[in-house]
């Protein structure tokens, strides 16, 4: 257990209908990022978030937004949604801001897009 | 380009040891290099971390050569329950900072 909670675990949703995804931190941990993981490939970085400010971002377009709140959790939104966006969304917490702090992950949320 | 490159897969029986290499030619300059072990439907769980040189904890090795452009995950003895995806996670900086994971190594351990 990494005390990284992630929720819902599974969502279907239609093409073009919006998504939000929610993730809780590890206690202590003031950064978030988040991750797209299709079947059989690595976790691909959306963003990340230290201090409620995004400070790190992928290559993915701007219909991937995300929150920070002031208790650190977070949330990833998705608009317009497309049958590639089908994956597993992980976040994971962490202590810092860059350098590759260690990474507490969730289990995920399973998300298909139909 | 930031990029990670990584063997697709390797077998290994019980016992043997195992050594997995990363590539990662632009990592940022004051990065860490950081291991994980993913199984089926759950989150990636960290192994072990380093910055340059050799880092050995209760579970791992990690060694990273002087230009740090790649590094190597070593398991030792490994046991049937390390099989798993391994992937390398390094920073990266170009129109911003990026967490860019390697494709994945899918390590079978075999009796």
């Amino acid at each position: 257990e990494t005390g990284v909670t992630q929720s819902p675990t599974h969502l279907i949703k239609t093409r073009g209908q919006q998504v939000t995804l929610r993730c809780s931190s590890q206690s202590g941990h003031n950064t978030v990022s988040w991750y797209q993981q299709a079947l059989g490939q690595g976790p691909q970085f959306i963003f990340q978030y230290y201090r409620e400010e995004e400070n790190g971002r992928g290559n993915f377009p701007p219909r991937f937004s995300g929150l920070q709140f002031p208790n650190y959790s977070s949330e990833l939104n998705v608009n317009a949604l497309e049958l590639d966006d089908s994956a597993l969304y992980l976040c994971a917490s962490s202590a810092g801001q860059l350098g590759g702090e260690k990474l507490f992950f969730g289990s995920g949320t399973q998300l298909s897009v139909l | 380009l930031a990029k990670t490159t990584q063997p697709i897969s390797m077998d290994s029986y019980e016992g043997q040891e195992v050594n997995i290499t990363c590539s990662h030619n632009n990592i940022a300059t004051n990065d860490y290099i950081t291991w994980y072990q993913q199984f089926p439907s759950q989150g990636p769980r960290f192994i072990i971390q380093g910055y340059k040189t050799k880092v050995t904890n209760e579970v791992a090795s990690l060694f990273i050569p002087a230009d740090r452009k790649s590094s190597t995950l070593s398991l030792p003895r490994v046991s049937l329950s390390d099989t798993a995806v391994y992937y390398c996670l390094v920073g990266f900086m170009d129109s911003s900072y990026k967490l860019i994971f390697g494709s994945g190594t899918r390590l079978l351990v075999r009796p």
